[in-house]
């Protein structure tokens, strides 16, 4: 059975930073596809960044710049370091495999990110 | 930049009653990309519908995708209870490289 488990979100002040992780077990991290998605409180999903099993990167240019996706493959982890954070960043943020780019197949149960003074 | 327009916002149906989402795009993509998700309160999104009209593992028959070019459609041919949530459709590929449309609320009339 694949389990993405999130973790490391919380209460963090505008201009502050905060690194989220996921978990993975059932599934290989470093051979799949990975990426993060958002949803801000009572809003859609927002796709926030994707990491390819060739270590190619890619962003939103809501957080290009800010935030960097990396993964360690020794622990099957999958991070997302989040600089400079606003308002705008508060959400949930989800982390989701797949074994085909185009299409996640596996998700974790979120994080939540707030952002506030 | 490519936009995912869906619509209704909100679809009030009956349980046993048939549903028809739209998701549009601003311009034509390949239907191959193109997916839709179910998110219930609290949950995370399930995959429902990839390559436009090919159903996930282990989702219900009762569950179509169909379209292409610029229209894609989500039908769920009779709503049982655990239907009652909201649907988004995905397109990879474009700009930006993954788009979400604004969901489609199914709610129970």
């Amino acid at each position: 059975e694949v389990q993405l488990v999130e973790s490391g979100g919380g209460l963090v002040q505008p201009g502050g930073s905060l690194r989220l992780s996921c978990a993975a077990s059932g599934f290989t991290v470093g051979s799949n596809y990975m990426s993060w998605v958002r949803q801000a409180p009572g809003k859609g999903l927002e796709w926030v960044s994707i990491l390819y099993s060739g270590g190619s990167t890619y962003y939103a240019d809501s957080v290009k710049g800010r935030f960097t996706i990396s993964r360690d493959n020794s622990k099957n982890t999958l991070s997302l370091q989040m600089n400079t954070l606003g308002a705008e960043d508060t959400a949930v943020y989800y982390c989701a495999g797949a074994a085909i780019r185009s299409r996640f197949d596996y998700w974790g149960q979120g994080t939540l990110v707030t952002v506030s003074s | 930049e490519i936009v995912l327009t869906q619509s209704p916002g909100t679809l009030s149906l009956s349980p046993g009653e048939r549903a028809t989402l739209s998701c549009r795009a601003s311009q034509s993509v390949s239907s191959s990309y193109l997916v839709w998700y179910q998110q219930k309160p609290g949950q995370a999104p399930r995959l429902l519908i990839y390559g436009a009209s090919s159903r996930a593992t282990g989702i219900p028959d009762r569950f179509s995708g169909s379209g292409s070019g610029t229209d894609f459609t989500l039908t769920i041919s009779r709503l049982e209870p655990e239907d009652f949530a909201v649907y988004y459709c995905q397109l990879y590929g474009s700009s930006p490289l993954l788009t979400f449309g604004g969901g489609t609320k199914v709610e129970i009339k």
